[in-house]
C-alpha cells in the first residue's frame, strides 16, 4: 500500500463544474501537507500548502483532516486550463525541508 | 530569476551503458533533492543533498545509482549498467533555507532500449 493514495481518474468535467480531489496519507507523522500541479510533460509546480484551518486561493480551497489522515483540494468555477495532474504531497519535517512524497496523482481534464 | 536547470533534456541509453545526469540548483538554495517518477506515477524520492553533504540517500534503488554535490552547488546523478527499468523521468528540486517549498526542474526522460 502506497503511502499517499489517490484516485488516478481521470477526472472529465465541463467548463464551470465544481470537482473535488481526495488523498488519504498513512503515516501519522507527516507534518506538511500540499498540492502540486504537474501539466504533461512539465514539472511539478507548488499549488498550495494545506493546514488544518483550511485555506483558500481564489478557486481553490484545501483542506486536511489529521484525525481521518484525509486531504482534499475543491476547485470551483473549473477553467480548460485546470487541466492537468494534481499531485497530493506530505513532508514528515515541519520546519526543516524534508523528502516529498508524492501520491500517483489525479488527472483532471476540463471540457469545453 | 533562473530555475533549477537539468540536462540533458533527454538521453537514450543502451541497456549496460552508464549515463550522468547534472542538475543546476537556484543560486543560494543548500537543500538539492533528486527524485525518479515513472510513467503514470508520482515523483519518488532518491536522494538529499544540504550542500555538499549526501544526508540521505535512502530512495537510490540500488549500488548502480550514485549522486555527488562536491561543491555544495551543481549536482550529478550517475546510473551505472544502465537497466531497462532505470527508464523514467529524473527531477532534481531545490529548496531555500528555512523554507518548505521544493523547486523543480524540467527533467531529463531517460530510455533505456
Amino acid at each position: 500500500r502506497k503511502e499517499v493514495e489517490q484516485d488516478p481518474g481521470p477526472f472529465n468535467v465541463p467548463e464551470g463544474a465544481t470537482v473535488a480531489f481526495n488523498c488519504t496519507y498513512s503515516n501519522s507523522a507527516s507534518q506538511s501537507f500540499f498540492w502540486y500541479r504537474q501539466d504533461c510533460r512539465k514539472e511539478p509546480k507548488l499549488l498550495m500548502s494545506v493546514y488544518s484551518s483550511g485555506n483558500e486561493d481564489g478557486r481553490f480551497t484545501a483542506q486536511l483532516n489529521r484525525a481521518s489522515q484525509y486531504i482534499s483540494l475543491l476547485i470551483r468555477d473549473s477553467k480548460l486550463s485546470d487541466s492537468a495532474t494534481y499531485l497530493c504531497v506530505v513532508s514528515r519535517l515541519s520546519s526543516n525541508t524534508g523528502k516529498l512524497i508524492f501520491g500517483q496523482g489525479t488527472t483532471l481534464q476540463v471540457k469545453p | 530569476g533562473a530555475g533549477v536547470s537539468q540536462s540533458p533534456r533527454y538521453k537514450v541509453a543502451k541497456r549496460g551503458q552508464d549515463v550522468a545526469l547534472r542538475c543546476d540548483p537556484i543560486s543560494g538554495h543548500v537543500s538539492l533533492f533528486w527524485y525518479q517518477q515513472a510513467l503514470g506515477q508520482g515523483p519518488e524520492f532518491l536522494t538529499y543533498f544540504q550542500n555538499e553533504a549526501q544526508l540521505d540517500k535512502s530512495g537510490l534503488p540500488s549500488d548502480r545509482f550514485f549522486a555527488e554535490r562536491p561543491e555544495g552547488s551543481v549536482s550529478t546523478l550517475k546510473i551505472q549498467r544502465t537497466q531497462q527499468e532505470d527508464s523514467a523521468v529524473y527531477l532534481c528540486a531545490s529548496s531555500p533555507p528555512g523554507k518548505n517549498i521544493q523547486y523543480f526542474g524540467a527533467g531529463t526522460r531517460l530510455s533505456v532500449l
